[in-house]
């Protein structure tokens, strides 16, 4: 089954401590991103990869980092959590563009509380 | 950067009507795609709909449907016969390039 799969679901941390959220895509797909959505705001893209290597930011990039080692993974990463950092994370991920291929497929998102 | 605007932060609709939501995009760009996600409680981001900008026919999945107007940037889904299972929340996006940019969503309520 094509899907994105986004470890884990819930997440509760406290302040300063280091985490990683997995992403990980089995469609073959080049580009990668992830987002963050908060009430009222929608969602907002925090970074993205076009390819392996190859990242970039994304509107909101502040406090958080990503790789692409390999295609099918895109870990985010926050290095020093801050409670405004609290929120539900998505990963997606999107083939080259074709009839098929425009849209973003996401993952189940990851909710993120940190105290 | 585009811009995405819902202007209707919570709709409902009666089972078995047509409903609208609006959705209005702000872009530059002479290649961009639109679509229209839904998220249920369960959290998950389904695509409903998408259209090509370059496309002057409006794009059509079974009761979904939008009116793509280029010239003043708007793009609307209409829901056609409304089903218990279509409440949730809707959300327009706008792509160009690597970049997707999302309106504030609408939640739909439909009414038994």
């Amino acid at each position: 089954e094509a899907q994105v799969t986004q470890n884990p679901r819930y997440l509760i941390t406290v302040t300063g401590k280091k985490l990683t959220v997995t992403c990980s895509q089995n469609m073959n797909h080049e580009y990668m991103s992830w987002y963050r959505q908060d009430p009222g705001l929608g969602l907002r893209q925090i970074y993205y990869s076009m390819n392996v290597e190859v990242t970039d930011k994304g509107d909101v990039p502040e406090g958080y980092k990503v790789s692409r080692k390999e295609k099918r993974n895109f870990p985010l990463i926050l290095e020093s959590p801050s409670p405004n950092q609290t929120s539900l994370y998505f990963c997606a991920s999107r083939g080259r563009d074709s009839e098929l291929g425009t849209e973003a497929f996401f993952g189940q998102g990851t909710r993120l509380t940190v105290v | 950067a585009q811009t995405v605007t819902q202007s209707q932060p919570e709709m409902s609709v009666q089972e078995a009507e047509t409903v609208t939501l609006s959705c209005t995009y702000d872009t530059s760009e002479s290649d961009y795609y639109l679509f229209w996600y839904k998220q249920p409680p369960s959290r998950q981001m389904i695509l409903v709909i998408r259209q090509e900008a370059y496309k002057q026919q409006n794009a059509t999945e079974n009761r979904f449907s939008v009116n793509f107007q280029k010239a003043a940037k708007s793009f609307s889904l209409k829901i056609s016969d409304s089903q218990l299972g279509d409440a949730a929340m809707y959300f327009c996006a706008s792509r160009d390039g690597n970049q997707f940019y999302f309106g504030t969503g609408t939640s739909l309520t439909v009414i038994p």
